[in-house]
C-alpha cells in the first residue's frame, strides 16, 4: 500500500535562517505532489506542484521553492524565512491521470507546523 | 475561473445532534466532487466523493453526502454527531479531464458540545 511520510512534524526556525521540509511517497511511482500551507483561517494555499522529476510548478511567488530531486521526493524551501512563512505545511499525492477513478483524489501526509520567531 | 465555497466558517453543535455542512461550486461543467476531514494538528482525510450515479453518496465515520446539480451543491450531513467529529470539513472539487487538480473551499470548522 501507499504511504506518504512528511517531517518534521513540528520546528521553531528564527527568522533569516533556512529551511528544508521533506516529504517522500512509498509504495507508487510517478506521483504528482503537492505543498499547501495553512495559515490560521485561510484555508489551504497550494504552493507548489510537481508531475515529474524535476518539474515544478509555483502556484505563488513568494519566498519558498520546491525541489523534487528523486521520483517520490518532494522538498520544500527558503533560503531566509520571514515571519509571514509561519503555518502549517502539507504534502500530498495522487496517482497521474488515467489510472482510473478510484484513485482521483489526494492522500496528504500529517503536516509540519512552522514556526518562525 | 473554478471556485467552492463554503459559507459557514465555523458551526458549533449538540453532541447526538444532527449535522450539514454546506459546500457549493461554480464550475464550467459537472465536476468530481470531494470531502475531506482534518483533525487538529493532521493532515487531511478523505471522508467521501462522488463521480456519477446515485447522488447520495456514503463515506466513512458516518457522513454521507448528496450531490444536487440544480444547486451546485454537495452538502456533508451526519445524523448524529459523536464529540469526536469536532474537526475542520473541507469541501474540494475536480476536472472530469485533464489535470485532474482539485479545488479546496476554505474550510468549515465544527465543533461539538458534549
Amino acid at each position: 500500500s501507499q504511504t506518504i511520510h512528511q517531517w518534521p512534524a513540528t520546528l521553531v526556525q528564527p527568522v533569516g535562517s533556512p529551511l528544508s521540509l521533506e516529504c517522500t511517497v512509498e509504495g507508487t511511482s510517478n506521483p504528482n505532489l503537492y505543498w499547501y500551507r495553512q495559515a490560521a483561517g485561510r484555508g489551504l494555499q497550494l504552493l507548489f506542484y510537481s508531475v515529474g522529476i524535476g518539474q515544478i510548478s509555483s502556484e505563488v511567488p513568494q519566498n519558498l521553492s520546491a525541489s523534487r530531486p528523486q521520483d517520490r521526493q518532494f522538498i520544500l524551501s527558503s533560503k531566509k524565512l520571514l515571519l509571514s512563512d509561519s503555518g502549517f505545511y502539507l504534502c500530498a499525492w495522487r496517482p497521474q491521470p488515467g489510472q482510473g477513478l478510484s484513485n482521483y483524489g489526494y492522500t496528504f501526509g500529517s503536516g509540519t507546523r512552522l514556526t518562525v520567531v | 475561473a473554478q471556485s467552492v465555497t463554503q459559507p459557514d466558517i465555523h458551526i458549533t453543535v449538540s453532541e447526538g445532534a444532527s449535522l450539514e455542512l454546506r459546500c457549493n461550486y461554480s464550475y464550467g461543467a459537472t465536476p468530481y466532487l470531494f470531502w475531506y476531514v482534518q483533525s487538529p494538528g493532521q493532515g487531511l482525510q478523505l471522508l467521501l466523493k462522488y463521480f456519477s450515479g446515485d447522488t447520495l453518496v456514503q463515506g466513512i465515520k458516518g457522513f454521507e453526502a448528496e450531490f444536487k446539480r440544480s444547486q451546485s451543491s454537495f452538502n456533508l450531513r451526519k445524523p448524529s454527531v459523536h464529540w469526536s467529529d469536532a474537526a475542520e470539513y473541507f469541501c474540494a472539487v475536480g476536472p472530469r479531464a485533464g489535470s485532474y487538480q482539485l479545488t479546496f473551499g476554505k474550510g468549515t470548522k465544527l465543533s461539538v458540545i458534549p
